[in-house]
């Protein structure tokens, strides 16, 4: 049981919109700690594709972008394209005993 | 550029122990920290622990209290994690990633599998 939870498959044809929800706690997200996500490829490393909530990397598309209110963020991909098919991870920090870093368990996009 | 690069995949008996290095290069070793983070197989990302490579403290995840330590070696650029009384859970693919307290893991080693098996 993740701390941070995220739909286990979302899917869309190429060309729409997704989005993918990280819903957490008073102890992490809700406490203002920043959101980060990351997408994992298959076979692959993962990769930081959002930092600080809403802060693309240099070579990030800007068809991702993020966005968090309260306990919950959410990553959204526009223009969906085969090559976005791929796991994806929030993560944030806890200041629980879960913590202090802690990732959502991960969302799996298909692209129909 | 900045690159971390893993060491290679291992086998081990149960109750053993692993230790993975994470050899660091193109920034400053000693300006950031090194996370542990594992994968079992088919599973999500599980973070273990934390090493600061400026003065060593260390940040471990409560389960793997015990079990786990991380160390560096700045003279190299290296950090290592040692997991020990190794078990079938255990099995997993292990990365290390950079990031500095508080923040989030901008750099990502290509990964170690550890395969635990009698």
């Amino acid at each position: 049981q993740s701390v941070l939870t995220q739909p286990p498959s979302v899917s869309g044809a190429p060309g729409q919109r997704v989005t993918i929800s990280c819903t957490g706690s008073s102890s992490n997200i809700g406490a203002g700690y920043d959101v980060h996500w990351y997408q994992q490829l298959p076979g692959t490393a993962p990769k930081l594709l959002i930092y600080g909530n809403s802060n693309r990397p240099s070579g990030v598309p800007d068809r991702f972008s993020g966005s968090k209110s309260g306990t919950s963020a959410s990553l959204a991909i526009t223009g969906l394209q085969a090559e976005d098919e791929a796991d994806y991870y929030c993560q944030s920090y806890d200041s629980s005993l879960s913590g202090p870093w802690v990732f959502g368990g991960g969302t799996k996009l298909t692209v129909l | 550029q900045v690159q971390l690069v893993q060491s290679g995949a291992e086998v081990k008996k149960p109750g053993a122990s692993v230790k993975v290095s994470c050899k660091a290069s193109g920034y400053t070793f000693t300006s950031y920290g090194i996370s542990w983070v594992r994968q079992a197989p088919g599973q999500g990302l599980e973070w273990m622990g934390w090493i600061s490579a400026y003065n060593g403290n260390t940040n471990y995840a409560q389960k793997l209290q015990g079990r786990v330590t991380m160390t560096t070696d700045t003279s190299t650029s290296t950090a290592y994690m040692e997991l020990r009384s190794l078990r079938s859970d255990d099995t997993a693919v292990y990365y290390c990633a950079r990031g500095k307290l508080w923040s989030n893991f901008d750099y990502w080693g290509q990964g170690t599998l550890v395969t635990v098996s009698s």
